[in-house]
């Protein structure tokens, strides 16, 4: 089955800074790439996701990168806030039911 | 008007028990699912349901059992209750399972339930 590795587990940055988030991926079929923000105590919400046949989105101040040769993906964000301090998910969507595998989280802080 | 909404919100209960979440969704989506949310955030799934079908299961003790009556509904019900069980359950709904097209995997959360076993 996928196996999605995320780094790093915690990240901190100050306000104003970018913020980089690596994910690999190892099923090679995978073909979807959503990335879930979860604030304390609140649900995971998509903030962003790209399609396999997609290199590079943008949304404002977020976005992400898939290279599909190295099995990478990547999130970024710019001008970091302190209320994108959250836990933040990669994962990778695969097989014939497109099952939503997750990396491990990043705790992302932004320091005011 | 919640679109995915689970119940109970919060869970405390003793070792052996069993208990029962209930999870219902408005969207008209056709897929639901349970994850399981450990102490170290980690978000597995458990199981998936299209359209009142089983069609993902993964290693998950036979205590846990999920009920699909109709597709806007999914409950999961786990017998002889352990610590271990402690974490936060999400149900969650996605449009299609197994359509690639825009938006057919984007999956919505409900608000969890903590489960704390004593």
């Amino acid at each position: 089955g996928e196996n999605v590795e995320q780094h790093p587990s915690t990240l901190s940055v100050q306000e104003g800074d970018s913020a980089v988030i690596k994910c690999t991926y190892s099923d090679s079929a995978s073909n979807y790439f959503p990335w879930y923000k979860q604030e304390l105590g609140k649900r995971p919400q998509l903030i962003i996701d790209i399609r396999s046949n997609v290199g590079e989105k943008k949304d404002q101040r977020i976005a992400v990168t898939l290279n599909k040769t190295a099995k990478h993906f990547s999130l970024h964000i710019t001008e970091t806030q302190p209320e994108d301090s959250a836990v933040y998910f990669c994962a990778a969507t695969s097989g014939g039911y497109q099952k939503v595998t997750f990396g491990t989280g990043t705790k992302l802080q932004v320091i005011p | 008007d919640t679109a995915v909404s689970q119940t109970p919100k919060y869970l405390v209960t003793q070792m052996g028990n069993d208990k029962s979440i209930k999870c219902e969704q408005n969207l008209g989506h056709d897929t639901m699912y349970w994850y399981k949310q450990d102490s170290k955030k980690f978000l597995k799934i458990m199981f998936s349901y299209n359209n009142k079908e089983l069609i993902i299961n993964e290693t998950v003790p036979n205590r846990f059992s999920p009920k699909s009556p109709d597709k806007a509904h999914l409950n999961l019900h786990i017998n002889s209750l352990e610590l271990g069980d402690s974490a936060v359950y999400f149900c969650a709904s996605s449009p299609w399972a197994g359509r690639a097209s825009l938006g057919a995997n984007v999956l919505t959360f409900g608000a969890g339930s903590r489960l704390t076993v004593l």
